[in-house]
């Protein structure tokens, strides 16, 4: 089975702070993504990399940033959180979804972030 | 630019009855159609998909869904529901090619009353 692992469940961070939250797939996937979930509003795409060292611009990349140093690993960053990135983050991998293949896209558990 | 509508935020069934979660989309060319399903406090978990071929898609839990492309929908069925069947159910659709990425709808939340 596909194991998408979020290091943190639950994190509670102070205004201004620096905010790391990191996942690990073990399926040796190409694709990892970084999702945003609200209530009302669904999941909705921060960024995600088709590559190592490689990353695009979600629908909702403001605020945020990425690293993918090794194919397994890719972390969100928040650079400075605010009170309105207090949500459910989402990482996500799968293969490649180029050409054919409807790839699955296989979840982590998700990560509570309260910025308080 | 794809999209997904899921009309109904919630759908109360009662348990034994049949259920379904309607899902519509748009997308240039044909699409890639997904469900999934969310636990309370957890990731979420696949259920299915259309890629090609049959328009009744069989998936997990005893759960299916019909691709109409003439009404551009993607309804998830269960001819029985259970009160273990009670989640936040999402569908998705991506198209066919390219690097685009899939798009989520809102989500419909499912309660089976016993």
């Amino acid at each position: 089975d596909v194991k998408v692992t979020q290091s943190s469940r639950y994190l509670v961070k102070r205004t201004g702070e620096k905010v790391f939250l990191e996942c690990v797939q073990d399926m040796d996937h190409e694709n990892m993504f970084w999702y945003r979930q609200d209530p009302g509003l669904g999941l909705r795409l921060i960024y995600f990399s088709y590559d190592v060292k490689m990353k695009e611009k979600g629908d909702i990349p403001e605020g945020y940033s990425v690293s993918r140093e090794k194919k397994e690993r890719f972390s969100l960053i928040l650079e400075s959180a605010s009170t309105n990135q207090t949500s459910m983050y989402l990482c996500a991998s799968s293969l490649p979804s180029q050409g054919i293949g409807g790839n699955t896209i296989y979840f982590g558990e998700g990560s509570w972030l309260t910025v308080v | 630019a794809q999209s997904v509508a899921q009309p109904e935020d919630q759908v109360n069934v009662a348990e034994g009855n049949p259920l379904t979660v309607k899902c519509t989309y748009s997308v240039s060319g044909n699409p890639y159609l997904f469900w999934y399903v969310q636990y309370p406090n957890r990731g979420l978990q696949f259920l299915l998909k259309y890629i090609t071929g049959d328009n009744l898609v069989k998936g997990s839990y005893g759960f299916e869904a019909e691709f109409n492309k003439s009404q551009t929908s993607f309804h998830l069925k269960k001819p029985s529901a259970l009160v273990s069947d009670s989640a936040l159910y999402f569908c998705a659709v991506r198209p066919i090619g390219g690097y685009s990425t899939l798009t989520f709808g809102k989500g419909t939340m499912l309660l089976v009353s016993p």
